[in-house]
């Protein structure tokens, strides 16, 4: 089964401008994690997340987690073509667990 | 510094069939996980293997198995393979438990 649901399944904007992924999850969690995939190839991990943590940033990406309501966004900032991507959070319990995904949310930058 | 590699590339295979992926984790990672995706969907966690042994399993039947071998590296094995089993095949290591997962480009199999 699958924990976190991104928001929107689908996002289209123009090159240059600010795009804004939700996540949505279940459980408790230890962390949460953004990934990129391109056309169907490997996950690219963009940021980690703990759950003692409100807010982290790097380069162009934004990440807030609020436990309280079980929900994380990914902001990207001034967009580029080659940022069109599928882009997943995944989140990872506590003890020996793997990640549970969601369906991701795919960003297409218009130019 | 390689990062995670999976072998083959792509894999076609008929029903019925058995199929094995392999998968090299990152330099210094002793942990290994799999993961299926399905065409439009997120990635499932199969199982994790940590010295040697499997150490943690998602909801997939007995005909998915694993090996881990001293140098880190990993198998997944697919028996009496099915059509739904045609997917993204993806590997990924850690270093640790809680820490960043890397992926591996992945293996695409297609079951006909």
């Amino acid at each position: 089964s699958q924990q976190g649901e991104e928001d929107p399944q689908a996002l289209s904007i123009q090159e240059g401008e600010n795009a804004t992924m939700n996540c949505s999850y279940k459980t408790s969690i230890n962390n949460l994690q953004w990934y990129r995939q391109n056309s169907g190839r490997g996950l690219v991990h963009l940021i980690l997340i703990r759950s003692n943590e409100r807010e982290k940033h790097s380069g162009r990406l934004r990440v807030t987690l609020d436990t309280s309501k079980k929900s994380s966004s990914l902001l990207i900032t001034a967009s580029r073509a080659a940022d069109t991507a599928s882009y997943f959070c995944a989140t990872e319990g506590g003890g020996a667990d793997g990640l549970t995904f969601g369906k991701g949310t795919h960003l297409i930058i218009q130019p | 510094d390689a990062g995670v590699t999976q072998s083959p590339t792509h894999l076609i295979k008929t029903r019925g069939q058995q199929v094995t992926l392999r998968c090299s984790p990152k330099s210094g990672h002793d942990t290994v996980s799999w993961y299926q995706q399905a065409l439009g969907q997120g990635p499932q966690f199969i199982f994790q293997y940590y010295e040697e042994e499997e150490r943690q399993r998602g909801n997939f039947p007995d005909r998915f198995s694993g090996h881990q071998f001293p140098n880190y590296s990993s198998e997944l094995n697919v028996n009496a393979l099915l059509l739904g089993d045609s997917a993204l095949y993806l590997c990924a290591s850690t270093p640790n438990i809680g820490a960043t997962q890397y992926f591996g480009p992945g293996t695409r199999l297609t079951v006909l």
